[in-house]
């Protein structure tokens, strides 16, 4: 039990679908995050949430939109997705402390492994 | 661009010895410094952290070195284990900003 739950961990879908990944904290975290990793790459930051407001958008495709309607919940609705967008797509979540102090480590889901075809 | 470098893919070291997994960075803001832990169909765990004013922090088996003026970054596991058989990132950041940025990732494997 990790306290960050996604669902579902597996998800086909073609370029014409649409579909949501979905992300439940348990941890009474304030922030969350969507986090992109494809095969032998960093994982990419896509969308931070503080406080239940989009802080961080970093470049992402507007195929891509995040909704975070409370602290404990994150979702990632996809559209016309690419083929190069298959990846594995981690939610992570974390307690921010203040102006001054640093931010604790992220807490991460399991993933969703996604596959466009 | 990628501010933090994990340039090694993989290591391999037998169980019993030591295990040194390296990191770099590029970007001077970075403070805090972390690595994570990641199995097979499991998101990455949190394992060990260092903020800029520490060049050393140890956790039983896990111990974190950080050069600042080297950028660089060490995590150090003795005795490894066979269970110490991941992959491992490192992450880094600056104090107060959500934006973590992490490495490749370094796949660790112990030999029994």
């Amino acid at each position: 039990e990790t306290g960050v739950t996604q669902t579902p961990r597996h998800l086909v879908m073609g370029m014409t679908n649409k579909k949501s990944l979905k992300c439940e904290q348990h941890l009474g975290h304030n922030a969350m995050y969507w986090y992109k990793q494809s095969a032998k790459k960093p994982l990419e930051l896509m969308f931070v949430y503080s406080l239940e407001e989009r802080v961080e958008n970093n470049s992402v495709p507007s195929r891509f939109s995040p909704e975070c309607p409370n602290s404990s919940h994150l979702f990632l609705h996809l559209h016309t997705l690419q083929p190069e967008d298959s990846a594995l797509y981690l939610c992570a979540s974390s307690r921010l402390t203040g102006a001054s102090s640093y931010n604790s480590p992220l807490h991460f889901g399991n993933g969703t492994r996604l596959t466009v075809t | 661009d990628q501010q933090v470098k994990q340039n090694s893919p993989s290591l391999s070291v037998q169980e019993g010895r030591i295990s040194i997994l390296n990191c770099d960075y590029t970007n001077s803001m970075f403070d805090y410094f972390l690595w994570y832990k990641k199995y097979p169909a499991e998101g990455p765990t949190f394992l060990i952290s260092i903020s800029s004013i520490k060049d050393k922090n140890e956790d039983g088996r896990f111990t974190v070195f950080l050069n600042k003026s080297a950028k660089h970054l060490s995590l150090h596991i003795v005795p490894s284990q066979p269970g110490d058989s991941a992959v491992y990132f490192c992450a880094a950041s600056a104090r107060n900003n959500n934006d973590m940025r992490f490495g490749a990732g370094t796949r660790l494997t112990v030999k029994p």
